[in-house]
């Protein structure tokens, strides 16, 4: 089975780093990009940066961009999101989903999600 | 990048026919055939719905359709049921080759 599977569900305090990850099943890793979306409280769908784990080709929404990093490892399938210094304004459910092989515009999986909440 | 416009909201009755309309710029919706559409339910991650226009995944009923006109893209879910309420969301791919979403739309069945 086709699957991404994010780790769990985070609370830290505003300051503190945090890295998040999507591991990849049931596929060609490297093959396929991998995009990480973010969902705060009761908003829309926000797409944050994309990177491909065949040669870590990455690019970053110009909001996100030096908020974040995105990376991977191909040798354990996994993509990672990862903060230097959280700020409240970064609670948010964070999503990764790759792109298909049939359509650059179609995320096909999806994984489950992991919720970052940042407070004092 | 600025967000695709979409409604806040629509609603429609079972088996009606409801349109959810998308509109972009010619950077974008307007500039490419690359126009996704994903349903989400509360709690839930996305659902890919739509790809390139008009194109549906294995497995998505073919009571959902897309279109574009422009720089406007549309969802068509025709014979409407109560497992379609749910928010919707568009994306595109862009000329920044980069991908913007839409605010998405709450479907009400009623």
């Amino acid at each position: 089975e086709v699957q991404l599977v994010q780790s769990g569900a985070e609370v830290k305090k505003p300051g503190e780093s945090l890295k998040i990850s999507c591991k990849g099943s049931g596929y060609s890793f490297t093959s396929y990009w991998i995009g990480w979306v973010r969902q705060m409280p009761g908003k829309g769908l926000e797409w944050m940066g994309i990177i491909y784990p065949g040669d870590s080709d990455t690019r970053y929404s110009p909001s996100f961009q030096g908020q974040v990093t995105i990376s991977a490892d191909k040798s354990i399938s996994t993509a990672y999101l990862q903060w230097s210094s959280l700020k409240a304004s970064d609670t948010a459910m964070y999503y990764c989903a790759r792109v298909s092989g049939y359509a650059i515009d179609a995320f096909d999986i999806w994984g489950q999600g992991t919720m970052v909440t940042v407070s004092s | 990048q600025s967000a695709l416009t979409q409604p806040a909201s629509v609603s429609g009755s079972p088996g009606q026919s409801i349109t959810i309309s998308c509109t972009g710029t010619s950077s974008d919706v307007g500039g490419y055939n690359y126009v996704s559409w994903y349903q989400q339910h509360p709690g839930k991650a996305p659902k890919l719905m739509i790809y390139d226009v008009s194109n549906r995944p294995s497995g998505v009923s073919n009571r959902f359709s897309g279109s574009k006109s422009g720089n406007t893209a549309s969802l068509t879910i025709s014979g409407l049921q109560a497992e379609d309420e749910a928010d919707y969301y568009c994306s595109s791919y862009t000329s920044s080759s980069s991908w913007v979403f839409g605010g998405g739309t709450k479907l009400t069945v009623l």
